[in-house]
């Protein structure tokens, strides 16, 4: 099946320090990349939507200033979490979107342990 | 909108037991379902979908049924193992995002 990784799977920072994490689709290209934020015993909250190549579509509620994304390649969107704070603390899951058989499906990244000190 | 939670809600069968997890989705116009399993510390794992112009798909001890008129999605799994404890989600697609149910807790005793 297809493989999407992440790194760091953990990063721990300081409060006000920015992170980035990077998100890979490794066996094949996708088009489009989303990036998801997921609290302790809570579901999968989307955060915004990435295509390569332009500009990243953000949910409500998210602030773009804050949550950079950059969707270089087919294969690579990275997530810089910018002056990060306690609450930022949470798991970050990526997915990537194969279009295959006329159908789409996302395959999530194992996702990245973000500690804010 | 957010999803507010302290507690997810558990599901425990006994090993060997079939496990039947339900979700309900919220949006008619979703086309698309997929249920995920999520083990502790990882990414969801796809484990099976279905479109909404079926009301019933199979799989490799997994079984995904629709009920399009009450919004109602379940997932079954037969003789179920100590490895299918996990945290199970369901996800609709009204569009080209997916939007996750809650989230059942899977708890496998021997």
């Amino acid at each position: 099946g297809a493989v999407v990784s992440q790194h760091p799977s953990r990063v721990i920072c300081k409060s006000g320090t920015s992170v980035k994490i990077e998100c890979r689709s490794l066996d094949f290209q996708a088009t489009t990349m989303f990036w998801y934020r997921q609290f302790p015993k809570q579901s999968l909250m989307l955060m915004a939507t990435s295509n390569e190549g332009s500009k990243a579509t953000y949910e409500q509620g998210v602030e773009k200033d804050k949550f950079l994304i950059n969707h270089a390649s087919l294969t690579l969107s990275t997530l810089t979490v910018t002056s990060a704070h306690p609450e930022d603390s949470s798991f970050y899951i990526c997915s990537a979107s194969l279009l295959a058989g006329g159908s789409d499906t996302q395959y999530f990244g194992p996702g990245t342990r973000l500690t804010v000190l | 909108g957010e999803s507010v939670g302290l507690h997810l809600p558990t599901l425990s069968v006994q090993e060997g037991d079939n496990s039947i997890i339900n979700c309900a989705y919220s949006n008619s116009a979703s086309d698309y379902f997929i249920w995920y399993k999520q083990e502790s510390g990882k990414g969801p794992q796809f484990i099976i979908d279905i479109r909404s112009n079926m009301d019933k798909r199979q799989g490799q001890r997994v079984t995904v049924l629709l009920n399009k008129t009450v919004k109602h999605l379940s997932l079954q799994i037969a003789a179920t193992q100590p490895g299918d404890s996990a945290v199970y989600f369901c996800a609709e697609r009204p569009t080209d995002k997916l939007i996750f149910g809650t989230g059942t807790r899977l708890q496998v005793f021997p």
